[in-house]
């Protein structure tokens, strides 16, 4: 089983829309999260860290389920300026090496 | 922004060639890694360094070496570049393995 699985997408929605996307990972080690965003031809930066059971910055949501090992993220009102690839990485600590998979593409159009 | 740059920032070269990537931090970060970015595969991690002096391979290390004399310094060197090899590689650092990355700009690579 791959250490982070996300669904590749586009997902493709039109502006002010709400859109959602799932991480399950697999070390049930993992102790905080990390939401990236990657825009095109650029290097991932932050877009939210998650350390209990959730967190909440504007526009943006992240909720972690331990028990089901998935965490997800929440855009509401969606931007043209939001269509990027979000990456979830979780972490654990240890020896356990960060992981980024091939992230989720989002696409907000007009 | 976290001060990690990557150096260069473009190159073309051509296989056969030995090649350098260097990444640099100001933050005194004690982990920085190497990946690389091909469409379809997200970010691959080639080597990383817990450490001066101190580094492990990847998934994808075949054809790359790394030294990393000074914590400030992470080097990534294609012995013999191949075609395959082309590619945007990222440079990251982090304090430990419980927070975030901070990622260098990038490098775009080009073995012909």
């Amino acid at each position: 089983r791959k250490e982070v699985e996300q669904d590749p997408g586009p997902f493709n929605v039109p502006e002010g829309a709400t859109v959602a996307f799932n991480c399950t990972y697999s070390n049930s080690a993992s102790q905080s999260f990390f939401w990236y965003r990657q825009d095109c031809r650029k290097e991932p930066k932050l877009l939210m860290s998650v350390y209990s059971s959730g967190n909440e910055d504007g526009r943006f949501t992240a909720q972690l389920n331990r028990a089901s090992q998935y965490i997800s993220l929440l855009i509401r009102d969606s931007k043209l300026s939001d269509s990027a690839t979000y990456l979830c990485v979780p972490s654990a600590g240890g020896s356990y090496i960060p992981t980024f998979g091939r992230g989720t593409s989002l696409i907000v159009h007009p | 922004d976290a001060g990690i740059t990557q150096s260069p920032r473009h190159k073309v070269t051509e296989t056969g060639t030995p090649v350098t990537l260097r990444c640099h931090q100001t933050e005194n970060h004690r982990y920085m890694y190497w990946y690389r970015q091909d469409p379809g595969h997200g970010l691959r991690l080639i080597h990383y360094s817990y450490g001066v002096k101190d580094t492990d391979k990847g998934e994808v290390s075949d054809g790359y070496s790394v030294s990393r004399s000074k914590t400030e310094d992470f080097l990534l060197t294609l012995e013999s570049a191949t075609s395959s090899q082309t590619s945007v590689y990222f440079c990251a650092i982090t304090q430990n393995l419980y927070t975030e990355a901070f990622f260098g700009q990038g490098t775009r690579l080009t073995v012909v």
